[in-house]
């Protein structure tokens, strides 16, 4: 059976400090791993992924992701926030190649960046 | 402009009076997908379709019904609904490609109310 967990439900950062969306997951294969947000009144929006190769994903809007496998976790990250980077985040694992039938969300964490 | 459309965004209705609510993407997907996303609990699919005539269930597809008659169009029916069914609804579409990546594009959302 695959998981993910994201332990923070909220995350509030200062405008142009760094910010970090945890997620750790649980799978018996190799993780498929995904990012997505959500703005107010919108759909989900794909960021990036982790499917192999190096730890560190870049993906939009300047966010990057770093994949470690003996901590089975899978963080979002940014340099500077933005008050427009204010939105729900969603981690997602698939366990190995399959569909994205397959894909697995976390609960959510809510990023406040304040100017 | 490629997009995920659905219909209506926002209802209200009540118990037992049958309601569909329309998915239609223009990318000339195959799959599509529809989840609901419920506070704490992240997003949880209802049905896939991997192409034309082909759906099958998701992980909470109790009291949902779908069809997919042509490419384009992936309707999701509540034939009886009962409060639990209040959630908000998201369409999902993607690729063959992209569903094997687990990168998909969202509609904007259904907010259902079921008194």
């Amino acid at each position: 059976a695959q998981s993910v967990a994201q332990p923070e439900d909220q995350v509030n950062v200062a405008e142009g400090n760094p910010l970090t969306v945890k997620c750790t997951y649980s799978v018996s294969g190799n993780p498929y791993l995904f990012w997505y947000v959500q703005y107010p009144n919108r759909g989900l929006q794909f960021l990036l992924k982790y499917i192999t190769g190096d730890n560190l994903v870049k993906g939009s809007y300047g966010f990057e992701a770093e994949f470690n496998k003996s901590q089975t976790s899978f963080h979002l990250k940014k340099p500077s926030a933005l008050v427009s980077d204010s939105a729900l985040y969603f981690c997602a694992v698939r366990d190995g190649p399959g569909s994205a039938r397959q894909l697995t969300f976390g609960s959510g964490t809510q990023l406040t960046v304040l100017p | 402009e490629a997009q995920v459309t659905q219909n209506p965004r926002y209802l209200i209705t009540v118990t037992g009076k049958k309601l569909t609510v329309t998915c239609s993407q223009n990318m000339n997907h195959e799959y599509m997908s529809w989840y609901r996303q419920d506070p704490g609990l992240g997003l949880r699919q209802i049905y896939y379709s991997m192409n034309v005539e082909v759906t099958d269930k998701g992980d909470v597809p109790e009291g949902y019904k779908v069809s997919r008659k042509e490419k384009r169009n992936f309707p999701l029916i509540l034939e009886s609904p009962s409060p639990n069914q209040t959630s908000l609804y998201f369409c999902a579409s993607s690729s063959r490609q992209g569903a094997n990546t687990g990168e998909l594009f969202f509609g904007e959302g259904s907010r259902l109310t079921v008194l």
